[in-house]
């Protein structure tokens, strides 16, 4: 197993546009989870899902935001009209239970 | 929404200096606290989880211990070296599911 992938690492878009990102965790982890970093800042939790099951949504996931987890395998987190503020990295972790978290590489959205 | 404080925000230091960082959080409804490290361009990499209050974990130079009483973690680094150069978070874990992260502490080891 190769750890945690994200795809696309960059994205940038257009104001109003959407984006669909995918995580694809470590193949035994049945825990996934969504984090959003912008400068400065360590990263923010957005949702987390044990299997297909999204467990917790943070309040800052406004209602342009879905993530779903179809198979309990890969995860995907799709914005909806795009604004400029929502330009930040996007991380995915994957654990097993509640242990150590290992994170994927993020996928940085540019919106312009 | 927690607040997890990581302190100092950034650390200059020279090599074989060393140096250490703390990471304050929530004495209430604690479960674990989590170390990472994050090197440019690289995933956060984990470091430690620690969940006992005077837990003590080493990790070759580096050390972290806890104290879930008075809501605080320290991370040492023991004669720094260049690739020790990195952010690193804490995250404190309640009883729920959720992650809390701190802003990180930046440290540059100049050769």
């Amino acid at each position: 197993d190769t750890g945690v992938s994200q795809n696309p690492r960059h994205k940038i878009t257009k104001r109003g546009q959407n984006v669909t990102f995918r995580c694809d965790p470590i193949s035994e982890h049945n825990r996934l989870y969504w984090y959003r970093q912008t400068l400065g800042q360590g990263p923010e939790f957005l949702t987390y899902f044990q299997n297909e099951a999204q467990l917790e949504k943070s309040r800052l996931l406004s209602d342009r935001f879905s993530a779903e987890r179809p198979k309990g395998s890969f995860s995907t987190l799709e914005i909806q009209r795009t604004e400029q503020g929502d330009s930040a990295m996007y991380l995915c972790a994957s654990s097993f239970e509640g242990s150590e978290q290992y994170f994927g590489p993020g996928t940085r959205l540019t919106v312009t | 929404i927690l607040n997890v404080e990581q302190s100092p925000q950034s650390l200059h230091v020279q090599e074989g200096d060393s140096t250490n960082f703390t990471c304050s959080f929530p004495s209430s409804n604690f479960y674990a606290l989590h170390w990472y490290r994050w090197e440019t361009a690289k995933s956060p990499e984990a470091l430690f989880v620690m969940t006992l209050n005077g837990d003590e974990k080493k990790k070759g130079r580096i050390s972290a211990t806890l104290n879930t009483k008075e809501g605080y973690s320290y991370l040492y680094i023991k004669g720094s070296q260049p690739e020790d150069s990195a952010t690193y978070l804490c995250a404190f874990r309640g009883t729920g599911n959720q992650f809390y992260f701190g802003t990180g502490t930046s440290l540059t080891v100049i050769p």
